[in-house]
Protein backbone atom coordinates (compact mmCIF):
# COMPACT_ATOMS: atom_id res chain seq x y z
CA UNK A 1 0.00 0.00 0.00
CA UNK A 2 1.62 3.13 -1.13
CA UNK A 3 1.56 6.47 0.63
CA UNK A 4 0.41 8.36 -2.55
CA UNK A 5 -2.26 7.24 -4.71
CA UNK A 6 -1.86 7.19 -8.11
CA UNK A 7 -5.45 6.38 -10.60
CA UNK A 8 -5.28 3.13 -12.28
CA UNK A 9 -3.53 2.56 -15.66
CA UNK A 10 -4.65 5.57 -18.37
CA UNK A 11 -4.66 5.42 -22.21
CA UNK A 12 -4.65 8.15 -24.86
CA UNK A 13 -4.21 8.47 -28.43
CA UNK A 14 -1.20 10.06 -30.24
CA UNK A 15 -1.97 14.04 -30.03
CA UNK A 16 -4.05 14.26 -26.79
CA UNK A 17 -2.64 15.65 -23.55
CA UNK A 18 -3.28 13.19 -20.61
CA UNK A 19 -3.23 14.30 -17.16
CA UNK A 20 -2.21 11.82 -14.38
CA UNK A 21 -2.91 12.29 -10.59
CA UNK A 22 -1.30 11.73 -7.26
CA UNK A 23 -3.13 11.69 -4.33
CA UNK A 24 -1.28 12.41 -0.99
CA UNK A 25 -1.88 14.02 2.59
CA UNK A 26 -0.72 16.89 4.51
CA UNK A 27 2.39 15.66 5.28
CA UNK A 28 3.99 15.14 2.43
CA UNK A 29 2.51 16.71 -0.70
CA UNK A 30 0.81 19.28 1.03
CA UNK A 31 3.83 19.87 2.43
CA UNK A 32 6.53 19.53 -0.13
CA UNK A 33 7.18 19.48 -4.06
CA UNK A 34 6.75 16.81 -6.15
CA UNK A 35 8.85 14.73 -8.34
CA UNK A 36 7.84 12.71 -10.97
CA UNK A 37 9.21 9.89 -12.48
CA UNK A 38 8.59 8.41 -16.43
CA UNK A 39 10.12 4.53 -16.40
CA UNK A 40 10.24 3.21 -20.05
CA UNK A 41 10.35 -0.64 -20.30
CA UNK A 42 13.37 -2.30 -18.93
CA UNK A 43 15.19 1.14 -18.20
CA UNK A 44 16.14 2.74 -15.28
CA UNK A 45 13.62 5.52 -13.66
CA UNK A 46 13.73 9.09 -15.47
CA UNK A 47 13.33 12.11 -13.13
CA UNK A 48 10.97 14.44 -15.51
CA UNK A 49 9.81 16.66 -12.87
CA UNK A 50 11.10 18.22 -9.81
CA UNK A 51 9.18 20.93 -8.15
CA UNK A 52 7.07 22.06 -11.09
CA UNK A 53 10.37 22.40 -12.88
CA UNK A 54 11.66 20.24 -15.92
CA UNK A 55 15.06 19.01 -16.26
CA UNK A 56 17.53 20.20 -19.46
CA UNK A 57 16.55 17.47 -22.12
CA UNK A 58 12.72 16.87 -20.88
CA UNK A 59 9.97 18.32 -23.56
CA UNK A 60 8.10 21.45 -22.77
CA UNK A 61 4.93 18.69 -24.04
CA UNK A 62 5.48 17.60 -19.74
CA UNK A 63 4.06 19.94 -16.78
CA UNK A 64 3.44 19.35 -13.67
CA UNK A 65 1.05 21.25 -10.76
CA UNK A 66 0.26 20.70 -7.18
CA UNK A 67 -2.78 22.04 -5.03
CA UNK A 68 -3.58 21.42 -1.50
CA UNK A 69 -2.46 17.09 -0.80
CA UNK A 70 -3.04 16.50 -4.60
CA UNK A 71 -0.52 16.66 -7.98
CA UNK A 72 -1.10 16.12 -11.39
CA UNK A 73 1.38 15.44 -14.32
CA UNK A 74 0.18 16.84 -17.82
CA UNK A 75 1.42 15.31 -20.95
CA UNK A 76 0.67 17.29 -24.15
CA UNK A 77 0.97 15.92 -27.64
CA UNK A 78 0.97 12.39 -26.31
CA UNK A 79 3.63 10.49 -28.72
CA UNK A 80 4.03 6.78 -28.97
CA UNK A 81 7.84 6.85 -27.13
CA UNK A 82 5.97 8.40 -24.25
CA UNK A 83 4.24 5.09 -23.13
CA UNK A 84 5.94 4.65 -19.30
CA UNK A 85 5.33 3.72 -16.43
CA UNK A 86 5.19 7.10 -14.56
CA UNK A 87 5.71 7.65 -10.64
CA UNK A 88 5.58 10.32 -8.26
CA UNK A 89 7.05 11.01 -5.53
CA UNK A 90 7.73 13.61 -2.36
CA UNK A 91 9.21 13.27 1.10
CA UNK A 92 7.24 13.05 4.10
CA UNK A 93 7.69 15.47 7.18
CA UNK A 94 6.07 12.63 9.04
CA UNK A 95 7.16 9.88 8.35
CA UNK A 96 11.10 11.21 7.70
CA UNK A 97 11.58 9.53 4.36
CA UNK A 98 10.75 9.85 0.37
CA UNK A 99 7.51 8.02 -0.15
CA UNK A 100 6.27 7.08 -3.89
CA UNK A 101 3.05 6.66 -5.62
CA UNK A 102 2.33 3.04 -6.94
CA UNK A 103 3.11 4.06 -10.59
CA UNK A 104 0.52 4.64 -13.65
CA UNK A 105 1.23 3.23 -16.63
CA UNK A 106 0.53 5.26 -19.73
CA UNK A 107 -1.03 3.73 -22.71
CA UNK A 108 -0.75 5.15 -26.20
CA UNK A 109 -3.03 3.29 -28.39
CA UNK B 1 27.29 14.69 -18.27
CA UNK B 2 26.45 14.07 -14.99
CA UNK B 3 26.64 10.15 -14.10
CA UNK B 4 26.21 7.70 -11.44
CA UNK B 5 28.10 4.45 -11.30
CA UNK B 6 26.32 1.57 -9.24
CA UNK B 7 29.17 -1.29 -8.24
CA UNK B 8 28.55 -4.26 -5.26
CA UNK B 9 25.57 -6.54 -6.55
CA UNK B 10 25.05 -9.97 -6.28
CA UNK B 11 23.84 -13.32 -5.19
CA UNK B 12 23.79 -13.36 -1.90
CA UNK B 13 22.07 -15.60 1.02
CA UNK B 14 19.57 -15.14 3.39
CA UNK B 15 21.00 -12.81 6.37
CA UNK B 16 23.89 -12.33 4.54
CA UNK B 17 25.61 -8.84 3.86
CA UNK B 18 26.72 -7.03 0.97
CA UNK B 19 28.15 -3.07 0.21
CA UNK B 20 27.07 -1.39 -2.42
CA UNK B 21 28.73 1.74 -4.05
CA UNK B 22 27.72 4.24 -6.25
CA UNK B 23 30.59 6.88 -7.96
CA UNK B 24 29.38 10.06 -9.08
CA UNK B 25 30.70 12.56 -11.50
CA UNK B 26 30.06 15.44 -13.81
CA UNK B 27 28.67 17.73 -11.03
CA UNK B 28 29.96 18.67 -7.78
CA UNK B 29 29.47 15.57 -5.42
CA UNK B 30 29.77 17.35 -1.90
CA UNK B 31 26.65 19.71 -2.82
CA UNK B 32 23.81 17.30 -3.04
CA UNK B 33 21.59 14.91 -0.81
CA UNK B 34 22.48 11.05 -2.20
CA UNK B 35 19.88 8.69 -2.39
CA UNK B 36 19.13 5.08 -2.74
CA UNK B 37 16.21 3.87 -4.16
CA UNK B 38 14.85 0.10 -5.24
CA UNK B 39 12.65 -1.79 -7.24
CA UNK B 40 11.89 -5.12 -6.84
CA UNK B 41 10.81 -7.67 -9.66
CA UNK B 42 7.77 -6.23 -11.24
CA UNK B 43 7.38 -3.74 -8.87
CA UNK B 44 7.35 -0.04 -8.20
CA UNK B 45 9.63 2.66 -6.90
CA UNK B 46 11.05 2.21 -3.08
CA UNK B 47 12.62 5.07 -1.69
CA UNK B 48 15.42 3.16 0.64
CA UNK B 49 18.03 5.83 2.30
CA UNK B 50 19.62 9.23 2.14
CA UNK B 51 22.26 10.93 2.83
CA UNK B 52 22.69 14.95 3.51
CA UNK B 53 25.85 16.58 1.73
CA UNK B 54 28.01 16.58 5.01
CA UNK B 55 27.11 13.27 6.04
CA UNK B 56 24.96 14.85 9.52
CA UNK B 57 21.54 13.72 8.53
CA UNK B 58 20.95 10.65 7.41
CA UNK B 59 16.93 8.57 6.88
CA UNK B 60 16.04 4.62 6.24
CA UNK B 61 12.86 3.81 5.35
CA UNK B 62 11.77 1.93 8.14
CA UNK B 63 12.01 -2.45 6.57
CA UNK B 64 15.62 -1.60 6.36
CA UNK B 65 16.49 0.71 9.71
CA UNK B 66 18.99 -1.66 11.57
CA UNK B 67 20.17 -3.66 9.15
CA UNK B 68 21.25 -1.13 6.50
CA UNK B 69 23.75 1.94 6.66
CA UNK B 70 24.16 4.76 4.16
CA UNK B 71 27.78 6.69 4.60
CA UNK B 72 29.83 8.92 1.75
CA UNK B 73 32.85 10.05 1.08
CA UNK B 74 33.54 13.42 -0.59
CA UNK B 75 36.97 12.75 -1.15
CA UNK B 76 35.99 10.04 -3.74
CA UNK B 77 32.82 11.26 -4.92
CA UNK B 78 31.26 8.25 -4.29
CA UNK B 79 28.53 7.12 -1.76
CA UNK B 80 27.52 3.65 -0.05
CA UNK B 81 24.78 0.99 1.50
CA UNK B 82 26.11 -1.47 3.38
CA UNK B 83 23.08 -3.92 3.83
CA UNK B 84 23.41 -6.64 6.39
CA UNK B 85 20.84 -9.08 6.90
CA UNK B 86 19.38 -9.74 3.72
CA UNK B 87 16.31 -10.93 3.46
CA UNK B 88 14.21 -12.21 0.04
CA UNK B 89 12.64 -9.15 0.07
CA UNK B 90 15.32 -7.21 -0.26
CA UNK B 91 15.78 -8.49 -3.99
CA UNK B 92 15.61 -5.50 -6.02
CA UNK B 93 17.64 -3.36 -8.85
CA UNK B 94 19.00 -0.45 -6.76
CA UNK B 95 19.86 2.98 -7.92
CA UNK B 96 21.80 5.90 -6.80
CA UNK B 97 20.50 9.08 -7.32
CA UNK B 98 21.91 12.75 -6.90
CA UNK B 99 19.45 14.17 -5.11
CA UNK B 100 16.43 12.03 -7.06
CA UNK B 101 17.70 11.99 -10.21
CA UNK B 102 18.90 8.57 -10.81
CA UNK B 103 21.42 8.35 -13.43
CA UNK B 104 22.71 5.12 -12.99
CA UNK B 105 21.87 1.68 -14.88
CA UNK B 106 20.83 0.20 -11.40
CA UNK B 107 23.08 -2.76 -9.78
CA UNK B 108 20.95 -5.93 -9.11
CA UNK B 109 21.20 -7.83 -5.48
CA UNK B 110 19.29 -11.51 -5.29
CA UNK B 111 18.71 -12.60 -1.81
CA UNK B 112 18.02 -16.49 -1.95
CA UNK B 113 19.11 -19.56 -0.56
Amino acid sequence: QSVLTQPPPASATPGQRVTLSCSGSSSNIGSNPVTWFQQLPGTAPKLVIHSDERPSGVPDRFSASRSGTSASLAISGLQSEDEADYYCATWDDSLNAWVFGGGAKLTVL
Amino acid sequence: EVQLVESGGGLVQPGGSLKLSCVGSGFTFSNFWMNWVRQAPGKGLEWVANIKHDGSQIYYVDSVKGRFTISRDNARNSVYLQMNGLRAEDTAVYYCAKGMDVRGQGITVTVSS
